[in-house]
């Protein structure tokens, strides 16, 4: 079946510093590939995404990149703010009809300070 | 700019009580999903619906039940609660299409809090 795996969290910062927040994924085919991310209090919402092999998804100052041979979509940030506080989730859609299901890794916290 | 809203946000069962959870969206999408969201589990998908009237079980269906009569609703009901099921529900709902065309962007709501004692 499908899988997402997540670096385990939580990840603690300092303002300024550079993120990595690694995800692999197993599914059979060609899936999308995503980034959603959770702030305190609120719903998820979609940071990024790449729907095929070698794509960048970038939003916000965070880029990921859609690596087949690894089986890898790592989100980084070259400079986090205390902003980028939140829980963030790396999560796939199969390819083929899978009327829109993703499937999600288990969560990464990030907190940043000042 | 609602969106999808959840109903209630907050609620405190006794095992063996029934509760129902309304989700409502108004961007008159075909598509809509039923999560929990458990520490060190990430989101589970419960029960989702690719139109009116249709429903079909997710990853983790057990001891729930869901209705979709009308297009923008979509509603989560647990007849008989246990702890196990103390957990944060996400729903959510996408635009349909064709495998190529859908974006795969989900839309979600705040989310509901249930405990159950």
């Amino acid at each position: 079946g499908n899988s997402v795996t997540q670096m385990e969290g939580p990840v603690t910062l300092s303002e300024e510093a550079f993120l990595t927040i690694n995800c692999t994924y197993t599914a059979t085919g060609y899936p999308s590939l995503f980034w959603y991310v959770q702030y305190p209090g609120e719903g998820l919402q979609l940071l990024l995404k790449a729907t095929k092999a070698d794509d960048k998804g970038s939003n916000k100052g965070f880029e990921a990149t859609y690596r087949k041979e690894t089986t890898s979509f790592h989100l980084e940030k070259g400079s986090v703010q205390v902003s980028d506080s939140a829980v963030y989730f790396c999560a796939l859609r199969a390819g083929g009809t899978s009327y829109g299901k993703l499937t999600f890794g288990q969560g990464t916290i990030l907190t940043v300070h000042p | 700019n609602a969106g999808v809203t959840q109903t209630p946000k907050f609620r405190v069962l006794k095992t063996g009580q029934s509760m129902t959870l309304l989700c409502a969206q108004d961007m008159n999408h075909e598509y809509m999903y039923w999560y929990r969201q458990d520490p060190g589990m990430g989101l589970r998908l419960i029960h989702y619906s690719v139109g009116e009237g249709t429903t079909a079980k997710g990853e983790v269906p057990d001891g729930y039940n869901v209705s979709r009569l009308k297009k923008q609703n979509f509603l989560l009901g647990l007849e008989s609660a246990a702890p196990s099921q103390t957990s944060v529900y996400f729903c959510a709902s996408s635009q349909t299409g064709l495998a190529g065309s859908n974006t795969g962007e989900l839309f979600f709501g705040e989310g509901s809090r249930l405990t159950v004692l």
